[in-house]
C-alpha cells in the first residue's frame, strides 16, 4: 500500500534559520513520483517540486533544496535562511505510474518568526 | 489564461440537503480530481476521472458522486449532507498528454459547512 508520513506536525523557528522538513513514503512500484506542495496561510495550494524515482539527484531551487534518498524512501525538504513568507503548511505527496492520483501525507506547518 | 476554477468558495448547509459544488478548467486537461482537506489527514481523494464519461471512486468516496459529461468540469455532489463532510474541498486537473503529466493543478478550494 502507498503512503506518505510526514512526523512533524508543527515546527517553529527564527528568521534566518534552516530548517528541514522530512517525508517518508511506501510503495511498492519502481516507478513512482513525488512531490512537494506549498500552502501558505491563504489557502491555495502551490506546487513546489516533482521528483520521479529514477532521479536521485538532490535539486536546488533558490532556498530551496529536496533530498532524495530510495535507500530510505525519504524526500526532505530543506529551506535554508526561512523567511515570514515560508510560513505555510507543505505537504508532500506520491504519485505511481500510470495512476496520477495524489497520496498526501498529513501536512507539516511551518512557523517562521520574525 | 487557463485556470481552473471553484464555486461556490463557502457554502453552509444543512444536514440532509444535496449539495453540487462546481469545478471547471479551461486547460483541456483529462484527468480531474477531487480532494477533501481535514485537520490531521492532509488532504484525500473522493472521486476521479481520467476523461469524459469516466469517474472512479477514492478513498473516501462514500456519500459523494461526481459526472463527467465535458472536459472541463466535475461537479462533485453530496447526497445527503452530513456533518461529517463539513471539509474544505479541492478540484484539481492534470494534463496527460504533458511531460509533467502527473502534475496536478488545483483550485482555490471550496469551504463547506454542514450545520
Amino acid at each position: 500500500a502507498q503512503k506518505v508520513t510526514q512526523a512533524q506536525t508543527e515546527i517553529s523557528v527564527v528568521e534566518k534559520e534552516d530548517v528541514t522538513l522530512d517525508c517518508v513514503y511506501e510503495t511498492r512500484d519502481t516507478t513512482y513520483y513525488l512531490f512537494w506542495y506549498k500552502q501558505p496561510p491563504s489557502g491555495e495550494l502551490v506546487f513546489l517540486i516533482r521528483r520521479n524515482s529514477f532521479d536521485e539527484q538532490n535539486e536546488i531551487s533558490g532556498r530551496y533544496s529536496w533530498n532524495f534518498q530510495k535507500s530510505t524512501s525519504s524526500f526532505n525538504f530543506t529551506i535554508t535562511a526561512s523567511q515570514v513568507v515560508d510560513s505555510a503548511v507543505y505537504f508532500c505527496a506520491l504519485s505511481e505510474e500510470d495512476t496520477d492520483k495524489l497520496i498526501f501525507g498529513t501536512g507539516t506547518r511551518l512557523q517562521v518568526f520574525p | 489564461d487557463a485556470e481552473i476554477t471553484q464555486s461556490p468558495r463557502h457554502k453552509i448547509t444543512e444536514t440532509g440537503r444535496q449539495v453540487t459544488l462546481a469545478c471547471h478548467q479551461t486547460w483541456n486537461h483529462n484527468n480531474m480530481f477531487w480532494y477533501r482537506q481535514d485537520l490531521g489527514h492532509g488532504l484525500r481523494l473522493i472521486h476521479y476521472s481520467y476523461g469524459v464519461q469516466d469517474t472512479n471512486k477514492g478513498e473516501v468516496s462514500d456519500g459523494y458522486s461526481v459526472s463527467r459529461s465535458n472536459t472541463e468540469d466535475l461537479p462533485l455532489t453530496l447526497e445527503s449532507a452530513a456533518s461529517s463532510q463539513t471539509s474544505v474541498y479541492f478540484c484539481a486537473s492534470s494534463d496527460v498528454y504533458s511531460s509533467s503529466y502527473n502534475e496536478q493543478f488545483f483550485g482555490p478550494g471550496t469551504r463547506l459547512t454542514v450545520l
